[in-house]
């Protein structure tokens, strides 16, 4: 079993829907970032969560520790948020190291 | 904010030659710098970790002789691929980080050795 799981694997949408990933985790973290994976390969960090809720622009995301879960919301989905959304924990005892989840390719069609 | 810029974005190389792939901080010194490998529909697989001026951890199974990585400065990193072979060809991608929880990727380099 992998330490950090996303679900789903695979998401398409209508535009204008909100949007759901999940991210769980099976070990101590220190912190847990969401990154957006174009198709050209760029990766963009959009946040990095130790606790609580944060938000930006359309996007939210939010940490449970107790649970070991995280979630990426985007309201109001449009076309050019299809990309690979990957969560990443950072393991307490590997130092700076993060480990990633698989990925969830997003498709918003208009 | 900070940006890291890695080079080259596309390189296609003969096998048996070696290809350098850079990694610079543009406006922050980068304490440590990492180097994943990407295949096709996976996610990123850490290769190594380079601190400033020491040698390099990598992780288990990476071929240190194969993936050389210097850290000459606060703000470059370099990854070279020797004696390149086809099932090198990859995703290659770069992320700084100047703290603790501080992440920056660069824009990766997709390396096709035929």
């Amino acid at each position: 079993k992998n330490e950090v799981e996303q679900s789903p694997q695979n998401l398409t949408a209508q535009e204008g829907e909100f949007i759901t990933i999940n991210c769980s985790y099976s070990v101590g973290i220190s912190a847990l970032h969401w990154l957006q994976q174009h198709p050209g390969g760029g990766i963009v960090s959009l946040f990095m969560l130790s606790s609580g809720k944060k938000k930006h622009g359309r996007l939210i995301a939010t940490i449970n520790i107790q649970e070991k879960h995280s979630s990426l919301h985007i309201t109001a989905s449009h076309p050019r948020d299809s990309a690979v959304y990957i969560c990443a924990a950072h393991r307490m005892e590997y130092g700076n190291k993060l480990v990633f989840g698989a990925g969830t390719i997003l498709r918003v069609k208009s | 904010g900070a940006v890291v810029s890695q080079h080259p974005s596309r390189v296609i190389c003969k096998s048996g030659t070696s290809v350098k792939i850079e990694c610079r901080s543009l406006d922050f010194q980068a304490t440590t710098m990492f180097w994943y490998r990407q295949f096709p529909k996976q996610s990123l697989m850490l290769m190594a970790t380079s601190n400033e001026g020491s040698k390099a951890t990598y992780e288990q199974g990476v071929e240190k002789d194969k993936f050389l990585i210097n850290h000459a400065s606060l703000t470059l990193s370099t990854l070279t691929v020797t004696s390149a072979h086809p099932e090198d060809s990859s995703f290659y991608i770069c992320s700084a980080s100047r703290d603790t929880y501080g992440y920056t990727f660069g824009s990766g380099t997709r390396l096709t050795v035929v």
